[in-house]
């Protein structure tokens, strides 16, 4: 079975200050992982992918996430917080053809001016 | 840069009344899904549909819910006789290629079943 688990579902940071959103995964078979965001009354955004190419995958505005099979895990980061980045962030595993998706609970992401 | 397009944004409807949900997929995307997330809940899967018919779907998508692509732009989620808890935020994706790459997803369709 396939799933994720997003580990934090709120998290505060300063303007300015690292972030870092945690996923956890488990699949029976090689994945692919995702992170999406929904920033209030739009629709989900893909931020990044990993489809089994480098596992240091970087995405739009900033943000890069780094697949490491040993730990189970796909963590996004980013290295200095903007206002505009306060959204939900939803971590995503699908399996071979994609056609379903698994979503974590997502993680609320609050930057503090 | 190419976006899918849901309507209406929000919908309300009485229990027992038939609703269709509304999506425009990106114009050369070949693969159509409906997701949905009832508040406070994870989003589920719902159907996947490819070549004009269901490639795979949920356990959720009983025989109340149907799909369909009437022309060449529409990609519609019917449920025939709302219930209470079809309340929820109801997303349509749409990708070129098989969905492993990434869905392109729309802003979403709040149904409110009264």
């Amino acid at each position: 079975a396939q799933s994720v688990t997003q580990l934090d579902s709120h998290v505060s940071v300063s303007e300015g200050t690292p972030v870092l959103l945690r996923c956890n995964y488990s699949s029976s078979y090689s994945p692919s992982l995702f992170w999406y965001v929904q920033h209030p009354n739009k629709g989900l955004q893909l931020l990044l992918k990993y489809t089994s190419a480098a596992t240091l995958v970087k995405g739009i505005n900033g943000f890069e996430a780094e697949f490491k099979k040993s730990e189970t895990s796909f963590h996004l980061t980013k290295p200095s917080a903007h206002m505009s980045d306060a959204a939900e962030y939803f971590c995503v595993v699908t399996l071979n053809t994609g056609n379903q998706f698994y979503f974590g609970t997502g993680t609320s992401l609050t930057v503090i001016p | 840069e190419p976006e899918v397009t849901q309507t209406p944004s929000h919908q309300v409807t009485q229990m027992g009344q038939e609703v269709i949900l509304r999506c425009v997929p990106i114009s050369n995307h070949l693969y159509f899904y409906w997701y949905r997330q009832i508040l406070g809940q994870k989003v589920e899967f719902l159907v996947s549909f490819y070549n004009n018919e269901i490639s795979e779907k949920s356990e959720i998508f009983d025989d109340q819910f149907s799909v369909e692509r009437p022309d060449g732009s529409n990609f519609t989620l019917k449920i025939r006789s709302t219930k209470l808890e079809d309340s929820a935020m109801y997303f349509c994706a749409s990708s070129e290629n098989i969905g492993r790459y990434g869905y392109t997803f729309g802003s979403g369709t709040r149904l409110t079943v009264v």
